[in-house]
């Protein structure tokens, strides 16, 4: 399968800086999400980009399948956008996604 | 958008019971749900894969004689920890999706289980 690696693993930000989060693939994707854990172990989606450039408020993802990346901005963060992101993609023919390790980001006020 | 309900969101229960935890698709039809396991600070690990009306699929190392897998309906499945050991505690999450990861996953919200 493939191999999905995330980065920066760890993240510590002071409210309102921006951040840039990536996810590199081994292999080409033909499916891609984003998602947010928060602190109390619920995964939300933020994402289902397998190509281009979404935006939802102060969050945006760009992926570039064709060199296997995707990448989560997060704009004028907030305390509540403290939690781990995770991106996950299915390759070939195989629909069971594979989750990266994720990147734990905490906003301090 | 779709919604999926996980029961219950904690449970403790002691050494040598068995729990259960239900998975709901409440406004999709769930042609495929998968259950994960997460440890603490690390990703979520891949159990089963499950299809309406069929045996569930198990990734490798995991025990199914121990983690039963239903899959009744296209909007039920449930996960069933037998002969709980305290080694079982951990955190477990259903996703589900409507067909083949063409339209995302949508996960639930956990379930904390602690065996003492």
């Amino acid at each position: 399968g493939i191999q999905v690696e995330q980065s920066p693993p760890d993240l510590i930000l002071q409210e309102g800086a921006n951040s840039t989060l990536r996810c590199n693939f081994s292999d080409s994707v033909n499916n891609l999400q984003w998602f947010h854990q928060n602190p109390w172990g619920q995964l939300i989606n933020l994402f289902y980009i397998p190509s281009g450039t979404k935006q939802n408020g102060r969050l945006s993802a760009t992926t570039v399948a064709t060199e296997r990346y995707s990448l989560l901005y997060i704009s004028s963060s907030q305390t509540t956008d403290s939690g781990v992101y995770f991106c996950a993609g299915t390759s070939g023919g195989s629909y069971i996604p594979t989750f990266g390790r994720g990147t734990s980001l905490i906003v301090h006020p | 958008g779709a919604v999926v309900s996980q029961h219950p969101s904690w449970v403790i229960c002691k050494s040598g019971t068995s729990v259960k935890i239900e998975c709901r698709s409440l406004d999709f039809q769930a042609t495929t749900m998968f259950w994960y396991r997460q440890f603490p600070k690390q990703s979520l690990m891949l159990m089963a894969t499950s299809n309406e009306g069929s045996k569930a699929t198990y990734e490798q190392g995991v025990e199914k004689d121990k983690f039963l897998i239903n899959h009744a309906s296209l909007t039920l499945s449930t996960l069933t920890v037998t002969s709980a050991h305290p080694e079982d505690s951990s955190f477990y999450i259903c996703s589900a999706t409507q067909g083949q990861f063409n339209y995302g996953y949508t996960f639930g919200s956990g379930t904390r289980l602690t065996v003492v």
